[in-house]
């Protein structure tokens, strides 16, 4: 069975907190992608990366680092962690460039207090 | 730009009843369009998708879409609704100027009663 894996389902950090999500795939996967989920807004892109040390930014990268130093592992960083990054946080990975399905993980709920 | 929309927030259906999510996008060339279904507190999971070829795709679960071209449309159909299905659908689209980017719309929540 393919597998994403977030390491976390739950957290709950203070303002100003330095907070890392971490993503696992096992399907050798180029593509990786952090997307938040927020009610009426559907799945936003935050960043993406096709290759190991390589990333772009998507439709929301402001507040937000990322981090891909081995293929299967893609790490978001809230830098300064606020209350409007209070969100669900999915990571998903794919197998190319060409035109195949998305993985997702379980997911990860953040709450900034 | 690439878009979709999704313009129910929430679809009804008494289950044993044929259910429709509505989907409708806009790219400039070739649309290649995805459904995700996303179970309570759980990522999405992958139905179908349409690349080429077919104009009905069939999927995952029973489910399946069908492509109008003219409409500009991608609906997501099932011909009798399960209590199960209840959960929240999303459909996506390629962005072709970045052909691993899926560009997903805002939900709709499908409840299917008893």
């Amino acid at each position: 069975d393919v597998k994403v894996t977030q390491s976390s389902r739950y957290l709950v950090k203070r303002t100003g907190e330095k907070v890392f999500l971490e993503c696992v795939q096992d399907m050798d996967h180029e593509n990786m992608f952090w997307y938040r989920q927020d009610p009426g807004l559907g799945l936003r892109l935050i960043y993406f990366s096709y290759d190991v040390k390589m990333k772009e930014k998507g439709d929301i990268p402001e507040g937000y680092s990322v981090s891909r130093e081995k293929k299967e592992r893609f790490s978001l960083i809230l830098e300064s962690a606020s209350t409007n990054q209070t969100s669900m946080y999915l990571c998903a990975s794919t197998a190319d460039r060409g035109f195949t399905e998305a993985f997702f993980g379980q997911g990860t709920r953040l709450t900034v207090v | 730009a690439q878009s979709v929309a999704q313009p129910e927030d929430q679809v009804n259906v008494a289950e044993g009843n044929p259910l429709t999510v509505k989907c409708t996008y806009s790219v400039s060339g070739n649309p290649y369009l995805f459904w995700y279904v996303q179970y309570p507190n759980r990522g999405l999971q992958f139905l179908l998708k349409y690349i080429t070829g077919d104009n009905l795709v069939k999927g995952s679960y029973g489910f399946e879409a069908e492509f109008n071209k003219s409409q500009t449309s991608f609906h997501l159909k099932k011909p009798s609704a399960l209590v199960s299905d209840s959960a929240l659908y999303f459909c996506a689209v390629r962005d072709l100027y970045n052909t691993d980017k899926l560009i997903f719309g805002t939900g709709t929540r499908l409840q299917v009663f008893p």
